[in-house]
């Protein structure tokens, strides 16, 4: 059974002060990791999909990379407005499976 | 349009009472995936169609959940005999083709049953 392991549960910064996200996955046969951001009262809006093992991506202040465990979501100096709940997700053959969610503030 | 439309935003059922849930997607897209998000951000699948064919529905409570996508209409998720198990917030997204793509989520609907 596929399963994804998000940590820390929740995460507590000052404005300014980086950290990562992680994400743990146990699959066989991954097509894809996704990387969303929930408001809350929102559906999770998608940030970023890697494929293999190396591969990175950058957005502004984030940066999602990928091994064959495990996913990191790096935050560089967080705003106020990246509070949100990060949720990693991912796809085999089956449709997509997530992860709990880490819960970001960051206080100004 | 480029949103996945779902309505009501809320809705509040007495225990036994029916509760249907619509999603329009995003038109163009021939994948629609019904979630369930329950307290701790637990996303539980509960069934996919390609259009408006039944493409996997292996998390879907087969006994009160039904679900439907027909032509030109907005899909519907539909809960008979509601349980109070059944609190939750339900997303609908879309995708524009089966694969390693990502969702597009709806806002989603939250359901309460008293």
């Amino acid at each position: 059974e596929d399963q994804v392991t998000q940590s820390p549960e929740a995460l507590r910064l000052q404005e300014g002060e980086s950290s990562s996200l992680n994400c743990s996955y146990t699959v066989s046969g991954l097509r894809g990791l996704f990387w969303y951001r929930q408001d809350p009262g929102k559906g999770p809006e998608f940030l970023f999909t890697l494929y293999s093992a190396g591969e990175e991506k950058e957005k502004e202040r984030l940066k999602a990379t990928l091994t064959k465990k495990e996913s990191f979501l790096h935050i560089t100096a967080p705003k106020p407005e990246d509070s949100a709940t990060y949720l990693c997700a991912v796809r085999t053959n089956t449709p997509l499976v997530f992860g709990k969610g880490t819960r970001l503030s960051v206080i100004a | 349009g480029e949103e996945v439309a779902q309505t009501p935003k809320h809705l509040v059922r007495g225990e036994g009472q029916k509760a249907k849930l619509y999603c329009a997607p995003i038109k163009g897209h021939s994948y629609v995936f019904w979630y369930q998000q329950v307290l701790k951000n637990e996303f539980k699948f509960l069934i996919s169609f390609q259009n408006e064919n039944v493409f996997d529905e292996t998390g879907m409570p087969k006994e009160r959940f039904s679900a439907k996508c027909l032509p030109n209409s907005p899909c519907s998720l539909e809960i008979q005999a509601t349980k109070l198990e059944d609190s939750a917030v339900y997303f609908c997204a879309s995708s524009l083709r089966e694969g390693p793509y990502g969702y597009t989520f709806g806002s989603g609907t939250r359901l309460t049953v008293v």
